[in-house]
């Protein structure tokens, strides 16, 4: 495997299951970011970590609960979703320090459908 | 709140023509920006990252920044069908802060 990787690739799931999505960092990175991507939207950060703190949460519904147990790893944890959380969820990863460029190459993404 | 501004599109060129797409962003204390290319039901790919004013070349990709006027374009010399994406410019603060991007410039190729 190399770059960034993500499981499952779809998911379909229903508004009462719990899901997790995986994603994988074969780069030697030190920073591991959670997107949303929605139809005519930007990308929207949800979370940032950094040697496994996370540093960053945009104020994202409880619903989503991401874990980081090693630099290499990522899960977000999926609950109780709603039909507009349906989107594309894409992982990042990047080699992060103060002063650094913060180039981020991104996972094939998981898209997700909540019926 | 940090904004990056694209036009949305779509850009149509005749294939072999060049390319010129453009992003503004707000935040004078960016110091690093970047181009990426996302085919449709893909994810982005960097294709062009630039720290200094002036040009960069990479092949057919020249990246320009201009900090004073806050713009950053891409220019896409010759054309092809395979360049027909949407590409996404994205600016960054430095350290771990989070990148900003851009709603992305859908462009057409025309054969």
């Amino acid at each position: 495997e190399t770059g960034v990787t993500q499981t499952p690739r779809h998911l379909v799931m229903g508004m009462t299951n719990k899901k997790s999505l995986k994603c994988e960092q074969h780069l030697g990175h030190n920073a591991m970011y959670w997107y949303k991507q929605s139809a005519k939207k930007p990308l929207e950060l949800m979370f940032v970590y950094s040697l496994e703190e996370r540093v960053e949460n945009n104020s994202v519904p409880s619903r989503f609960s991401p874990e980081c147990p090693n630099s290499s790893h990522l899960f977000l944890h999926l609950h109780t979703l709603q039909p507009e959380d349906s989107a594309l969820y894409l992982c990042a990863s990047s080699q992060s320090w103060a002063g650094s460029y913060n180039e981020q190459f991104f996972g094939p993404g998981t898209r997700l459908t909540v019926l | 709140q940090k904004e990056v501004e694209q036009n949305s599109g779509p850009l149509s060129v005749p294939e072999g023509a060049i390319a010129s797409l453009n992003c503004t962003y707000s935040d004078r204390g960016s110091q690093s920006f970047f181009w990426y290319r996302q085919y449709s039901g893909k994810s982005p790919e960097l294709i062009m990252s630039i720290y200094s004013n002036g040009d960069k070349e990479d092949g057919r990709f020249t990246a320009q920044l201009n900090k004073a006027s806050q713009y950053v374009s891409l220019l896409i010399r010759d054309s092809q069908p395979s360049d027909s994406a949407t590409y996404l410019c994205a600016e960054n603060s430095g350290g771990y802060q989070k990148v900003t991007f851009g709603i992305g410039t859908k462009l057409q190729v025309i054969p």
